[in-house]
């Protein structure tokens, strides 16, 4: 079985300050992994997604993601926040090897940027 | 782009009524997807369908039902709604393939009282 662990809830940075939302998984075969963002009262919108290509992945709004196999991790970063930034965003695997099917979600990581 | 649309954004039911949410995209994709958001719990999926008429129980079925008579259609149906069932309900569509992005609908805040 997939599963995935957002070691955080709830993240708090400075306006320009690095962003790090730390995220493990755990899978069974070589895994899809996505990050996704919800901005309050929106749907979700995908930043980036690993399909077993380069490991270190570029998203939309300057985010990036480096697959780490050896660490089953997928610690999503940003250089410098920003306001907009704040939002919560979940981690997920790919639950299917062959269609992308089932998505395994993290509970999610709340990001707080201070001005 | 491909939109996934939610019939309501806001509903509001009393305990023991018969809820329907529906669900359409438009990109002819074969799979999609009901998830209810708790916080703290992320996304949960209840049921996905890979066909027409083809359904499969997801991680949290109990109370609920679906319906795939169309392509682009998927409904969730609560037949006796209950408090707990409180919930936003998403629902998402996805192309047959490895690595496929999964598109999400604006979501339905459901209200049981």
């Amino acid at each position: 079985a997939q599963s995935v662990t957002q070691l955080d809830s709830h993240v708090s940075v400075s306006e320009g300050t690095p962003v790090l939302l730390r995220c493990n998984y755990s899978s069974s075969y070589s895994p899809s992994l996505f990050w996704y963002v919800q901005h309050p009262n929106k749907g979700l919108q995908l930043l980036l997604k690993y399909t077993s290509a380069a490991t270190l992945v570029k998203g939309i709004n300057g985010f990036e993601a480096e697959f780490k196999k050896s660490e089953t991790s997928f610690h999503l970063t940003k250089p410098s926040a920003h306001m907009s930034d704040a939002a919560e965003y979940f981690c997920v695997v790919s639950a299917a090897p062959n269609n992308g099917n089932k998505l395994v979600f993290g509970a999610g990581t709340i990001l707080r940027v201070k001005s | 782009d491909v939109k996934v649309t939610q019939s309501s954004r806001y509903l509001v039911k009393r305990t023991g009524e018969k809820v329907f949410l529906e669900c359409v995209q438009d990109m002819d994709h074969e799979n999609m997807f009901w998830y209810r958001q708790d916080p703290g719990l992320g996304l949960r999926l209840i049921y996905f369908s890979y066909d027409v008429k083809m359904k499969e129980k997801g991680d949290i079925p109990e109370g609920y039902s679906v319906s795939r008579e169309k392509k682009e259609r998927f409904s969730l149906i609560l037949e006796s709604a209950s408090t707990n069932q409180t919930s936003m309900y998403l629902c998402a569509s996805i192309a047959w393939g490895a690595g496929e992005t999964q598109y999400f609908g604006p979501g339905t805040r459901l209200l049981v009282l």
